[in-house]
């Protein structure tokens, strides 16, 4: 059992629809990031939330850090083709050392 | 990009056998992660490194070992590989919290390991 559970674990729309992806853990995190992975590439950090209740905006991608900071969102407003990856979200424990992922979020935005 | 070199990329082996794989790096990072991947589970720490010498386990250990003699290299050994280790692993670096901020972590390209 993974400490970070995301949902959905697929997800395929069309260019121009919105989008949410959530993050869900029982325990309490000293921050959480969230990460873009493509084919045959390691993730590229997208974010990173600290304070419980966060709100970041990143041109059309919404992140939110849970007020408990054991949850976060993921938006995307008019879904691109090019935002078509794997979305992974990442918590921080240990004096913000050690890293744990969630399963992830396939996304594939259809033209 | 950040300077991480995995070797080998791909690896095929026969279940029992001995299996290590090596992270290198160029950043004088202090932190250093290995990670597996497999569909539906995203990633999971198998071990990490806080500086030479000191390592901790992740959620995943059993089967594993890890061995940081210096900076820059941060080894992954499969004592007795067996066909569940077969997966994409991963290996990362970080500088480390900086303001009560948690670092960024910067990914190697993989290492493909196929047990038969």
């Amino acid at each position: 059992t993974q400490l970070l559970e995301q949902s959905p674990q697929f997800l395929s729309i069309q260019e121009g629809e919105n989008l949410t992806v959530y993050c869900n853990s029982s325990s309490v995190f000293s921050s959480l990031q969230w990460y873009r992975q493509e084919p045959g590439e390691g993730p590229v950090l997208l974010v990173t939330v600290v304070t419980g209740g966060e709100v970041k905006k990143l041109k059309r991608l919404t992140f939110q850090f849970g007020d408990a900071r054991k949850d976060s969102s993921l938006h995307i407003t008019a879904a691109q083709p090019g935002d078509t990856g794997l979305y992974l979200c990442a918590g921080a424990q240990g004096n913000f050392n050690k890293f744990y992922f969630g399963s992830g979020t396939k996304l594939n935005v259809k033209p | 990009d950040a300077g991480i070199t995995q070797s080998p990329r791909h690896k095929v082996t026969e279940t029992g056998t001995p299996v290590t794989l090596r992270c290198h790096q160029t950043e004088n990072h202090r932190y250093m992660y290995w990670y597996r991947q497999d569909p539906g589970h995203g990633l999971r720490l198998i071990h990490y490194s806080y500086g030479v010498k000191d390592t901790d386990k992740g959620e995943v250990s059993d089967g594993y070992s890890v061995s940081r003699s210096k900076t820059e290299d941060f080894l992954l050994t499969l004592e007795s590989a067996t066909s569940s280790q077969t997966s994409v692993y991963f290996c990362a670096i970080s500088t480390g919290p900086r303001e009560r901020l948690a670092g960024e972590l910067f990914f190697g390209e993989g290492s493909r390991l196929t047990v038969l």
